[in-house]
């Protein structure tokens, strides 16, 4: 069972809803972050929290909305989205924010766009 | 420019073949770090190892195995004895000072059959 648990595991929206995807973790981890990854292709960096607060955003479109309420939880609102938002959303921790750091993923949530 | 390149897009092995599957990266840096993942059809990232630039030691865990080789630029990865549960997308991924961002390989699919 993966450490970093992931909320809804599937998701069907259409264009004009609003909906979140939740990402909970408890080993205490500093950095979360969101990916999102098409069929066949690596994960692509979102956006990454910091000690709860924003450090990077990858230019993603403000449809797509972070927030981080606690160290352990991390939420991405999502409204208006097009069909090319399709994808797998994968939620990871590390210890803290840095690049030896090794990140631990979530089983993702599977978003389809109407 | 691509950082991680995983030539190899598809692998389909009899189980109990061993399998190698290729990494190689492309950094300026002489501190980086390099990670194997592997993602089930099940879709979460599974974190497998973590080697830093200055350490060329190979590693075995079991029937993984990995070779660093800094000469060559190659992270590579064998599987011995395959088995049908190996069976996943392998992905190489490199972190560096030049930015922030976990670089994924394109992956390699390995399909492990009876």
């Amino acid at each position: 069972d993966t450490e970093v648990t992931q909320t809804p595991k599937h998701l069907v929206m259409g264009m004009t809803n609003k909906k979140s995807l939740k990402c909970e973790q408890h080993m205490g981890h500093r950095a979360m972050y969101w990916y999102k990854q098409k069929a066949k292709k690596p994960p692509e960096l979102m956006f990454v929290y910091s000690y709860e607060k924003l450090s990077i955003n990858e230019s993603v479109p403000s449809r797509f909305s972070p927030e981080c309420p606690n160290s352990s939880l991390l939420n991405l609102h999502l409204h208006a989205l097009q069909p090319e938002d399709s994808a797998l959303y994968l939620c990871a921790s590390s210890p803290r924010e840095g690049v030896d750091q090794p990140q631990h993923f979530g089983d993702g949530t599977r978003l389809s766009i109407l | 420019a691509q950082k991680v390149t995983q030539a190899q897009t598809e692998i389909s092995v009899v189980e109990k073949e061993d399998v190698t599957l290729d990494c190689v990266y492309e950094t300026r840096d002489t501190t980086y770090y390099l990670f194997w993942y592997k993602q089930p059809p099940s879709g979460e990232l599974v974190f497998l190892i973590r080697r830093n630039s200055f350490d060329e030691q190979n590693e075995i865990s079991g029937r993984y195995s990995w070779n660093f080789q800094k000469s060559t630029s190659s992270f590579n990865f064998t599987i011995t004895a395959s088995q049908v549960v190996d069976s996943a997308v392998y992905f190489c991924a490199l972190s560096d000072y030049s930015g922030y961002a976990l670089n994924f390989g394109k992956g390699t699919s390995l399909l492990v059959t009876p």
